[in-house]
């Protein structure tokens, strides 16, 4: 079956500028975790939603950042005025439910020149 | 809050010879860890996990980890590695609650003929 979907793969955009990048679940996969991968980094967690709403914004960063769900099923990760360390490859991830496997999209390469 | 540390950033290794990945992991509560692998150009891909039970887990392509408590280990091995395993590694871990999965910084495995 089809897995996580993030469009764009790819986004180049100027400092200050507003973003959105999309997440695509598994059908039927409730829960939705967004993380951020920098340069030779690790994945770091930054919001988890079960169903509409978020149940873990703890580790956006600041309010530039802000994600919705509002049907429970695509999500939507919304920065504003972009800064060059914003920089990295964000992943969207979906599990059936609560403590089940989490399934990793591709992610969106962003890039803030 | 948990933390998870990968010494080896990078493993060289030939074809065909064993290999272990190591990761050590630091937490005040009961843990539950995992490994992803990420090919290039592709999403993470979950090769195994330990929630209780049995501390070997076996996972896919001939891949294992073995749980160690005392030592706050959770090491990868495979006996014998093919070509296709170059890839970087992640290990993780999660609290009670699943809510997020705190990464290491990885370890790309470089397998050569």
């Amino acid at each position: 079956g089809a897995g996580v979907s993030q469009t764009p793969s790819n986004k180049v955009t100027e400092k200050g500028k507003y973003v959105e990048l999309r997440c695509d679940p598994i059908s039927g996969h409730t829960a939705l975790y967004w993380y951020r991968q920098s340069l030779g980094q690790g994945p770091e967690f930054l919001i988890y939603f079960q169903g509409t709403g978020a149940a873990d914004d703890s580790g956006l960063p600041n309010d530039r950042f802000f994600a919705v769900r509002p049907e429970g099923s695509v999500s939507t990760l919304k920065i504003q005025r972009t800064e060059r360390g914003d920089s990295a490859v964000y992943l969207c991830a979906s599990s059936l439910g609560h403590g089940d496997t989490q399934y990793f999209g591709p992610g969106t390469r962003l890039t803030v020149l | 809050a948990q933390s998870v540390t990968q010494l080896d950033s990078q493993v060289p290794v030939f074809e065909e010879a064993p290999v272990e990945l190591r990761c050590n992991y630091s937490s005040s509560v009961s843990v539950y860890l995992f490994w992803y692998v990420q090919y290039p150009n592709q999403g993470l891909q979950l090769l195994l996990k330990y929630l209780s039970g049995s501390t070997l887990v076996k996972g896919i392509n001939g891949f294992e980890a073995e749980f160690n408590k005392s030592q706050t280990s959770f090491h990868l091995r495979k006996p014998s590695v093919h070509i296709s395993d170059t890839a970087e590694y992640f290990c993780a871990v999660s609290g009670e609650g699943f809510q997020k999965l705190v990464f290491g910084t990885g370890t790309r495995l470089l397998v050569s003929p």
